[in-house]
């Protein structure tokens, strides 16, 4: 069956850069996603990309596809504490998604 | 622009009462979706409707849960009767089905806790 695996927690200093990992199994999946909680909110889209890019780049976002090994990362440049939250990575296509646990990203000065 | 809308935010129960959460979709999304969120299991797919009809119920943990679609604008899932190992955030999300990138629109959250 479908499933998304990623680590759980992640800290990093103010200013470094910040890497989130995800594999996921489902080599059907048209997008690849990424969606930020903020606390006390809901899930929000981050980013996002086609499965048959390997890679998307939007400002301090960097989002690399290696479909082989079916592994989809996030790089956050120059992270913020404003970018603490959690970060989960999701694959599916245009009626269902299936979430990660979620990477709890804290950033300390 | 509103986004979605779900109540009540929080609700604090006992054992065995009915529990009626409930979601307002995006207006034109055709596509609304049901998750429950906690600590052990993360965000788990309940149930989604496209067009009103539920397609997946298969999250669904038991016959205790149920979810309904009326029309477009309106969604509700029931709890009943509530266990404590119910509390969590439940999400609604919508979605308009064929758009290009299909994501997903989240409420806010209703956060129970069951007693």
């Amino acid at each position: 069956g479908e499933d998304v695996e990623q680590s759980l927690f992640l800290s990093v200093r103010e200013g470094d850069s910040s890497v989130i990992n995800c594999t996921y199994t489902d080599s059907s999946s048209t997008y690849l996603y990424w969606y930020k909680q903020e606390p006390g909110a809901g899930l929000q889209l981050l980013t996002y990309i086609f499965s048959n890019m390997d890679m998307k780049q939007d400002q301090r976002l960097t989002v690399l596809l290696n479909k082989k090994d079916k592994h989809l990362s996030l790089r956050i440049a120059d992270t913020q504490t404003g970018d603490s939250a959690i970060y989960f990575c999701a694959e599916g296509g245009y009626n269902k998604l299936i979430f990660g646990a979620g990477t709890r990203l804290a950033v300390h000065p | 622009d509103a986004g979605v809308i779900q109540s009540p935010r929080h609700e604090v129960t006992e054992m065995g009462q009915e529990v009626t959460l409930r979601c307002k979709p995006i207006s034109g999304h055709n596509s609304l979706f049901w998750y429950r969120q906690t600590m052990m299991r993360g965000l788990e797919l309940l149930i989604y409707f496209n067009n009103n009809v539920p397609i997946d119920d298969s999250g669904m943990p038991e016959d205790r849960f149920s979810a309904k679609m009326p029309n477009a604008s309106f969604s509700t899932l029931k709890i009943q009767p509530s266990e404590p190992r119910d509390s969590a955030v439940y999400f609604c999300a919508s979605s308009f089905g064929t758009e290009n990138t299909g994501e997903l629109f989240f409420g806010e959250g209703s956060r129970l806790t069951v007693l």
